[in-house]
């Protein structure tokens, strides 16, 4: 089936620093989105990206979609305290499931 | 954005009791949802596909008569986990899609299930 590989599972950074987190399937994907579960809460939608080569920028926050449409990544500039949290991705087939990335938990240190 | 309530937010409950657990989308029409389960420091589980109207579709390896899902209207779908045991503590959480092609997801705040 459908697998969807996010590395890294952890990252420590000292506020102020770069992060970036890596998603990769092992099937070509219709769209990638990208969401984060605050610790305690549930996951909240950040983006979608659709098309191969898309790259979306929110803020400190930039979004990249794969030539191949089967890799994207996340990378937040110059981190806050405020972007800690588990970093998901999520695969969308076209026959309409969802599959989830295993995470990539942020913690910021002050 | 769209909203999704789920409730309860929390329940604890004796080994052998079923508990129910209500998505509701709030603001708009869902032929379909999604249940998900999330054990701690894990990724989102997908359990099973609720269609109104219909039976819902379960993921390889969910026990249909455990966790049954029933979408009576189109702003409602409950997961009822019947004869619960301690390895079923988890964190449950239930989205709907929404959007042009129906992909971008809103997920309901989740309801953490506690047996003891």
């Amino acid at each position: 089936g459908q697998q969807v590989m996010q590395i890294p599972q952890y990252q420590h950074v000292q506020e102020g620093e770069d992060f970036t987190t890596y998603c990769n399937s092992s099937t070509t994907l219709s769209n990638i989105q990208w969401y984060k579960q605050r610790p305690g809460g549930h996951p909240v939608f950040l983006i979608q990206l659709v098309k191969s080569g898309e790259v979306k920028k929110q803020k400190r926050l930039t979004f990249q979609f794969g030539e191949a449409k089967k890799n994207s990544s996340l990378h937040i500039t110059a981190t806050q305290t405020t972007d800690v949290g588990t970093y998901f991705c999520a695969g969308w087939i076209w026959y309409g499931k969802l599959t989830f990335g295993q995470g990539t938990i942020l913690t910021v240190h002050p | 954005g769209a909203v999704v309530s789920q409730h309860p937010s929390r329940v604890i409950c004796k080994s052998g009791t079923s508990v129910k657990i209500e998505c509701r989308s709030l603001d708009f029409q869902a032929t379909t949802m999604f249940w998900y389960r999330q054990f701690p420091k894990q990724s989102l589980m997908l359990m099973a596909t609720s269609n109104e109207g219909s039976k819902a579709t379960y993921e390889q390896g969910v026990e249909k008569d455990k966790f049954l899902i029933n979408h009576a209207s189109l702003t409602l779908s409950t997961l009822t986990v019947t004869s619960a045991h301690p390895e079923d503590s988890s964190f449950y959480i239930c989205s709907a899609p929404q959007g042009d092609r129906q992909e971008t997801q809103y997920f309901g705040p989740g309801t953490r299930l506690l047996v003891l």
